[in-house]
């Protein structure tokens, strides 16, 4: 199985700043790579699919990036706002079984 | 609009039988890949089911194999989740989501509010 390992696991920032999430593959997934929002109590919400696609109705200050072999991914939120305190998850649809990482707590500072 | 309503969950017993389902709406259900994502209370998500769009075709981890069965209807617009011999480490909040494309190459980008199941 492909082991989907997120950093950091948790993280404090304010509004405004500028944040990054990775996530390491360990092997290569090729640009099969999705990132999902979850908030307290609600379902996942797709942001970023295939590495860098943004999903529709997703705003523009998330983007997604991958270095490389198809191992290394980054989710970075230009600039933060209140709605985007949550907890964040990467996922390869690559290979069966799908796994996801174990998530990044993005917590207000 | 999309939309992916779970029912079905509760609390059951070890060792009994249970049978989620999810209705959808808002696309064209017999064209796109079908999912379960799990998620035990205050832990990370887990996938433990996908169908192809047809039902031909249907995938399941290890952890899982043996005991879920996924099917769906495409008449009726339905996904369902059948979990036998139910652990307690079953215990989650059970995802009904819809992939991306139909049979391969697909992400999960619509999900369901979840189904709690409680198995104790």
């Amino acid at each position: 199985d492909i082991q989907m390992t997120q950093s950091p696991s948790s993280l404090s920032a304010s509004v405004g700043d500028r944040v990054t999430i990775t996530c390491r593959a360990s092997q290569g997934v090729g640009n099969f790579l999705v990132w999902y929002q979850q908030k307290p109590g609600k379902a996942p919400k797709s942001l970023i699919y295939a590495e860098s696609r943004l999903q529709s109705g997703v705003p523009s200050r998330f983007s997604g990036s991958a270095s490389g072999s198809g191992t290394d991914f980054s989710l970075t939120i230009s600039s933060l706002q209140p709605e985007d305190f949550a907890t964040y998850y990467c996922q390869q649809y690559h290979y069966y079984p799908i796994t996801f990482g174990q998530g990044t707590r993005l917590e207000i500072k | 609009e999309v939309q992916l309503l779970e029912s079905g969950g509760g609390f059951v017993q070890p060792g009994e039988s249970l049978i989620l389902s999810c209705a959808a709406s808002g696309f064209t259900f017999s064209t796109y890949v079908m999912g379960w994502v799990r998620q035990a209370p205050g832990k990370g998500l887990e996938w433990v089911s996908s169908i192809t769009d047809t039902g031909a075709n249907t995938y399941f981890p290890d952890s899982v194999k043996g005991r879920f069965i996924i099917s769906r209807d495409n008449s009726k617009n339905t996904l369902y989740l059948q979990i036998n011999s139910l652990k307690a480490e079953d215990t989650a909040t059970y995802y009904c989501a819809k992939g991306s494309a139909a049979a391969s190459g697909y992400y999960f980008d619509y999900w369901g509010q979840g189904t709690l199941v409680t198995v104790s």
